[in-house]
């Protein structure tokens, strides 16, 4: 079963680090682009991240360029997200997402989604 | 940034009735617009990618049309299973962007 499984949220207050994982299932990781989607409560979907198969190219959102860095580990079939600085507007439910790219259309979408894990930065 | 608009942000509809939701760009996107439907407490799940290409396993009742700045997803004949939160997602330009979502209710 293709599978991905985030871990790593938790309380934390304003200014600190946390670092989220996403672990891959059931599909060839390293073939694959890897996004972070992240969702404040009771509002819409906001991308984040996203990093190529081979680790190259990354691109982030501007509100968390120079605070997250994503990162994978292909031989452990991981994502990471870490986080540092996290401010009040960082709290959200972060999903991983896998990349599925259309060769055909020349489309990206995310096609496999995580559970969540819960971010709250509050003091 | 691509600014994203959905219409209606919500809609009451009853089984059975053909829904359609839509989606404006700010820019034109050509073909490069996804939808997702989303239920309470659960992740996201993409439906239709490319802007009429349906994903494996999602129900023929859905469909997409459009090109350019307008983009449409319709239900044709709504099920009990698909009142929820749906979303389109520019994949034309990084930072990719969401619409801010049409939540579908029962009537």
């Amino acid at each position: 079963e293709v599978q991905l499984v985030e871990s790593g949220g938790g309380l934390v207050q304003p200014g600190e680090s946390l670092r989220l994982s996403c672990a891959a299932s059931g599909f060839i990781f390293s073939s694959f682009r890897m996004n972070w989607v992240r969702q404040a409560p009771g509002k819409g979907l906001e991308w984040v991240s996203y990093i190529s198969n081979t680790g190259t190219p990354i691109y982030y959102a501007d509100s968390v360029k120079g605070r997250f860095t994503v990162s994978r580990d292909n031989a452990e079939d991981s994502l990471y997200l870490q986080m540092n600085s996290l401010r009040a507007e960082d709290t959200a439910v972060y999903y991983c997402a896998r990349g599925y790219y259309d060769v055909l259309t020349t489309n990206d979408a995310f096609d496999i989604w995580g559970q969540g894990t819960l971010v709250t930065v509050s003091s | 940034d691509i600014q994203m608009t959905q219409s209606p942000s919500s809609l009451s509809a009853s089984v059975g009735d053909r829904v359609t939701i839509a989606c404006r760009a700010s820019l034109s996107l050509y073909t490069y617009l996804n939808w997702y439907q989303q239920k309470p407490g659960k992740a996201p799940k993409l439906l239709i990618y490319a802007t009429s290409r349906l994903q494996s396993g999602v129900p023929s009742r859905f469909s997409g049309s459009g090109s350019g700045t307008e983009f449409t997803l319709t239900i044709s004949g709504l099920q009990p299973e698909d009142f929820a939160t749906y979303y389109c997602q520019q994949s034309y330009s990084t930072p990719w962007t969401f619409g801010q979502g049409t939540k579908v209710e029962i009537k």
